[in-house]
């Protein structure tokens, strides 16, 4: 799991503020995905990448942006539409973009909106 | 899409005891179920699978056993230790195609001594 790394561990945003979570992996993986943790609720989907230059829109988008300019990186820009961004973001990254690859996580950031 | 349940959301045992959470989904198609352990501050990791052509799987003090008729699969824990305490999560996904993984709520299981 050390292989992805998420910065910063705690951020602080003001409203009106976008901010920008960094997720990286040095595990040569395909995929890269983004949840969203909130106490009850599990984990739920964000955004995924399967390739460079790609990213579909998982099943709680809007809010949010990502990027994928390259393989080792997948940010995640909380954008000042999304109402409720206080929660705990984790980053994930599979070998393959198989629904059956095992999801390795990074250590999470956990963002409070001030 | 697939929805998947979970329950207990809270399990508490004493040291040595079973545990047993149980998930139900929705989707007859899903045929990958995976567990994730979270441990307190720690990152989400697999600690078993299993998939929709198995009933039962083991690993040590740790099982998976999958009903497709009902469509529901549960994690057994065994001879319970502390540190067995942390979030649980069970996942369906429709298999290799299907890019996604449907998380369960999450069950908090702690083991007293």
């Amino acid at each position: 799991d050390g292989g992805i790394t998420q910065s910063p561990k705690y951020l602080f945003r003001k409203e009106g503020q976008n901010v920008t979570l960094s997720c990286e992996q040095n595990l040569n993986h395909d995929a890269m995905y983004w949840y969203r943790q909130d106490p009850g609720q599990g984990l739920r989907l964000i955004y995924y990448s399967q390739i460079v230059n790609d990213f579909q829109k998982g099943d709680i988008a809007e809010g949010y942006s990502v990027s994928r300019e390259k393989k080792e990186s997948f940010p995640l820009t909380v954008t000042s539409a999304q109402k409720n961004p206080t929660a705990f973001y984790l980053c994930a990254s599979t070998i393959g973009a198989s629904g059956t690859d095992t999801q390795y996580f990074g250590p999470g950031t956990r963002l409070t909106v001030l | 899409g697939e929805n998947v349940e979970q329950h207990p959301s809270t399990l508490s045992v004493q040291e040595g005891d079973s545990a047993v959470i149980k998930c139900t989904y929705s989707d007859s198609a899903s045929n990958y179920f995976p567990w994730y352990k979270q441990e307190l501050g720690k990152r989400p990791q697999l600690i078993i699978d299993i998939r929709s052509n198995v009933g039962e799987k083991k690993d040590q003090r740790i099982a998976v056993t999958l009903n497709k008729t009902a469509k529901h699969f549960s994690l057994h824990i065994t001879e319970t230790q502390p540190e067995d305490s942390a979030v649980y999560f069970c996942a369906a996904s429709l298999g290799p195609n299907d890019y996604k993984l449907s998380f369960g709520a999450g069950t908090t299981v702690t083991v007293r001594a």
